[in-house]
């Protein structure tokens, strides 16, 4: 069964480092997504991805956040300078397409520890 | 913001039990899904539907959708101690996914 897998699983940071998450998603989803899961909270989307475009980054933190997905397919997203409030799961979900009746596979998330 | 908000945020029963979640919502949708996380199978999609749908079953899972008083509920029948899991409602409108806060489901063996 196909996955989106995610790298690292767990990250330990200091505030005022930088950090990056890996996402690849299921072959062939042209839909990508980041979300943010904060402890007792559901998923909240930072960003989507339509191939290589950014299709909504309105809740990314601009001035710390980015992402790409520079050919279409894996992505990464980076934070930089990290703060203590980004502690947090960062999850990375895909589909075959964009539109809200496809279903979205989540990958098992990276856990990051601000320090 | 989050939306879809849960109801009770953390439910406990027995092996063979029901379990009844219950979901209210503020703005228009286009569908309502539940979606399903613990830490062994992590995020899963369990049930999508649609605003014009007032229910579907999808084998032990039920769902219910009442528009009119932007509601929503997922029953879980005859559950299994591999049921716990949190349980989230997510709203669909706008190209997005709106994750309410969950219900923690606790089933005991």
């Amino acid at each position: 069964e196909a996955e989106v897998a995610q790298s690292p699983r767990y990250k330990i940071t200091e505030k005022s480092q930088a950090v990056a998450f890996w996402c690849d998603p299921i072959s062939g989803h042209a839909t990508l997504y980041w979300y943010r899961q904060i402890l007792g909270q559901g998923p909240e989307l930072l960003v989507q991805f339509q191939d290589e475009s950014v299709v909504d980054d309105s809740q990314l933190p601009k001035d710390r956040f980015s992402a790409e997905r520079l050919k279409g397919v894996d992505s990464t997203l980076k934070i930089q300078p990290a703060e203590l409030g980004d502690s947090a799961m960062y999850l990375c979900a895909s589909s075959l397409e964009w539109g809200l009746q496809e279903t979205q596979y989540f990958g098992p998330g990276t856990r990051l520890l601000v320090l | 913001s989050q939306q879809g908000e849960e109801d009770p945020q953390a439910l406990s029963i027995q092996e063979g039990e029901n379990a009844t979640m219950n979901c209210s919502y503020k703005t228009s949708i286009n569908n309502l899904q539940w979606y399903r996380q613990n830490s062994g199978r992590g995020l899963v999609h369990l049930i999508l539907i649609r605003s014009n749908e007032r229910e579907k079953h999808s084998g032990r899972l039920r769902v219910t959708l009442d528009t009119s008083k932007k509601s929503s509920s997922l029953l879980i029948t005859a559950s299994r101690a591999a049921d716990t899991a949190s349980y989230f409602c997510v709203r669909g409108s706008n190209y997005k996914l709106t994750f309410g806060k969950g219900t923690l489901l606790t089933v005991n063996p």
